[in-house]
């Protein structure tokens, strides 16, 4: 069974643009998490897609969204690019979220350095 | 007061001796705990979760978790230098709050030969 899938892995953009990460959940899963890791924050939670839908968002600037479509794929945008947005952004997909206590697993990451 | 708290480390044990990791969360609704383990430079990888008071084994690892006192640990018996990595705790307050995990900032476990 495929993992988590994260494109790109690695990404390299000025301040000022925009980026928007790809990923792929485990075949079946329909709950897809987003996080940001930085050394000095550590594992910090984006925001939650449940069936299309937003259900839980973390305390980010409105300058991150994300969207799920219907087949739970999701992804991820970060627009107006600030150099501290460099970071690990992490995936991460469960079979549900909510009242389940489905553990979630992780993607490999996109890498995003901002220049 | 941070809501999960983790001794930084590094911490570090003798192959073949038991390390012994902590985690204190501060929100006393929490329902689900999950320990992963990240090497540098990779994604986290689960590890255990455990959901109810008491000890739960799965191979050389034990978590335990008690909800009186707020702390859940990780015990890995045996260590050996493949276990050498950042260990993280992550806390769910299930039922309102969907996929989201709060993390601690990790332990960094090193494992000497």
């Amino acid at each position: 069974k495929a993992g988590v899938t994260q494109t790109p892995r690695y990404l390299i953009k000025t301040r000022g643009q925009q980026v928007t990460l790809s990923c792929s959940p485990i075949s079946g899963h329909r709950s897809v998490s987003w996080y940001q890791q930085t050394p000095g924050q550590g594992l910090q939670f984006l925001f939650e897609y449940f069936s299309e839908t937003q259900r839980n968002k973390g305390n980010f600037p409105g300058r991150f969204s994300g969207r799920q479509f219907s087949n739970s794929r999701s992804e991820m945008n970060v627009s107006t690019l600030e150099l501290g947005d460099s970071a690990l952004y992490l995936c991460a997909s469960s079979l549900e979220g909510g009242l389940s206590n489905q553990p979630q697993h992780f993607g490999d990451g996109t890498r995003l350095s901002i220049l | 007061q941070k809501e999960v708290e983790q001794n930084s480390g590094p911490l570090s044990v003798p192959e073949g001796a038991i390390a012994s990791l902590n985690c204190t969360y501060s929100d006393r609704v929490s329902q689900s705990f999950f320990w992963y383990r990240q090497y540098s430079g990779k994604s986290p990888e689960l590890i255990m979760s455990i959901y109810s008071n008491g000890d739960k084994e799965d191979g050389r690892f034990t978590a335990q978790l008690n909800k009186a006192s707020q702390y859940v640990s990780l015990l890995i018996r045996d260590s050996q230098p493949s276990d050498s990595a950042t260990y993280l705790c992550a806390v769910r307050r299930t039922y309102n709050q969907g996929g989201k995990l709060i993390f601690g900032q990790g332990t960094e476990l090193s494992v000497k030969p």
